[in-house]
């Protein structure tokens, strides 16, 4: 079966370090989404792609960048590690524009101290 | 302004027992809303899609509505199951965006 996955599941940095999380998928999906979810906030928007070779900024970007090689992965990475970025992060992938479903990973817990 | 509002934020109900969940929205024009639900430690997982023509739309014990005139939609959950414990998020898209507008969450706890 087709999925989506995120890795590691738990991260534990110290400030300042760049970091990398991965999320791969194989639905052969265009888009390809990165989320933040904290408390009181819901589910905010940090960058995403409509295919190879794109990337665009989301509503809370700073911090962070993305990189498209292919079509399977969108690895996310901040660049030096803040404690404000202390978060659970969701990637998220879907066929097309429109109604398409969603489809997100199992998510990436991430603190920094 | 969040272009999503939902409530109640959180509930408790008793196992067995009904509730309903609302979700107003501001995203014009709109395309679709989809509810998912959130388990703990989990990614969301679509429950039910609601077009601009669909009043109502059940998923076994789910049952979704929407009131595109009044941006208005709700979740109703039938007899309710310790399964149910987890956050129930509205996600409304508009046309021709591939950007999707999330609501905070109702957080459902259903207890014995």
């Amino acid at each position: 079966d087709a999925e989506i996955t995120q890795s590691p599941r738990h991260k534990i940095t110290e400030t300042g370090r760049q970091v990398t999380l991965a999320c791969h998928q194989t639905w052969n999906h265009n888009n390809m989404f990165w989320y933040r979810q904290d408390l009181g906030h819901g589910l905010r928007l940090i960058h995403y792609s409509y295919g190879v070779q794109d990337t665009n900024k989301g509503e809370v970007s700073d911090g962070y960048s993305v990189s498209r090689s292919n079509t399977e992965d969108l690895p996310l990475t901040l660049e030096s590690a803040a404690s404000s970025q202390t978060s659970v992060y969701f990637c998220a992938s879907r066929k097309d524009r429109g109604g398409t479903e969603a489809f997100f990973g199992q998510g990436t817990r991430l603190t920094v101290v | 302004k969040n272009q999503v509002e939902q409530s109640p934020q959180s509930l408790i109900i008793l196992e067995g027992k009904n509730c309903t969940l609302q979700c107003n929205y501001t995203v014009s024009p709109f395309s679709n809303l989809r509810w998912y639900k959130q388990d703990t430690g989990r990614g969301p997982v679509s429950l039910t899609i609601m077009t601009f023509s669909e009043n109502t739309k059940s998923n076994g014990r789910y049952t979704a509505t929407l009131d595109a005139d009044t941006k208005q939609s709700s979740l109703h959950i039938t007899a309710s199951q310790l399964s149910d414990s987890a956050s129930y998020i509205c996600v409304v898209s508009a046309e021709g965006n591939n950007r999707l507008a999330f609501g905070k969450g109702n957080q459902v706890v259903v207890i014995p």
